[in-house]
């Protein structure tokens, strides 16, 4: 079965410092993985992918995802933290059985950054 | 910019009533969602449709049903509300044929069942 899990349900950053935000999958074949963040009361908005190419990819915000085919893992990073990066942070894959954009997301992750 | 409207932010409900949540999009995609999303279990697919009159249950589909009788329309009805149904429900679209897992995603719609 296809699934990632985010061990984390809440991280805690000082503003200014640096925050990872850990993704983990399961997946048969190759994964397509995504981050999509929730501020409070909205829905979710797309922060970046993996498909295929670079290990590290660039997205919204300032934020940077690494895949990690060995460890199979997808965390979410960003070299300094704002207070306005507090929100709720999902990891998601594409589930393969359907040839469409039907995702499978994790628990989510509360990052908490303090000033 | 793409829009995904959901008719009712807010809605409190009593057990056996039927609900319908309404979601439009405004950029002719083909595909629609409905999500629920719950504390610590994060986001769950109710049913998805990729075309008109298309749909498909997705993980808990149970309790619910869906109508997309317009490609811009997708709804989500519950044929007797239950308390297990208080929940966020999130709809979404995505680009046709792109498959690129970008969803766009409407503001939500809290439901209570007292």
């Amino acid at each position: 079965a296809q699934s990632v899990a985010q061990p984390e349900d809440q991280v805690n950053v000082a503003e200014g410092n640096p925050l990872t935000v850990k993704c983990t999958y399961s997946v048969s074949g190759n994964p397509y993985l995504f981050w999509y963040v929730q501020y409070p009361n909205r829905g979710l908005q797309f922060l970046l992918k993996y498909i295929t190419g670079d290990n590290l990819v660039k997205g919204s915000y300032g934020f940077e995802a690494e895949f990690n085919k060995s460890q199979t893992s997808f965390h979410l990073k960003k070299p300094s933290a704002l207070v306005s990066d507090s929100a709720l942070y999902f990891c998601a894959v594409r589930d393969s059985r359907w040839n469409t954009d039907k995702l499978i997301f994790g628990t989510g992750t509360r990052l908490q950054v303090f000033p | 910019d793409v829009k995904v409207t959901q008719s009712s932010r807010y809605l409190v409900k009593r057990t056996g009533e039927k609900v319908f949540l309404e979601c439009v999009q405004d950029m002719d995609h083909e595909n629609m969602f409905w999500y629920r999303q719950d504390p610590g279990l994060g986001l769950r697919l109710i049913y998805f449709s990729y075309d008109v009159k298309m749909k498909e249950k997705g993980d808990i589909p149970e309790g619910y049903s869906v109508s997309r009788e317009k490609k811009e329309r997708f709804s989500l009805i519950l044929e007797s509300a239950s308390t297990n149904q208080t929940s966020m429900y999130l709809c979404a679209s995505s680009f046709p044929g792109a498959n690129t897992g970008e969803l766009f995603f409407g503001e939500g719609s809290r439901l209570t069942v007292l």
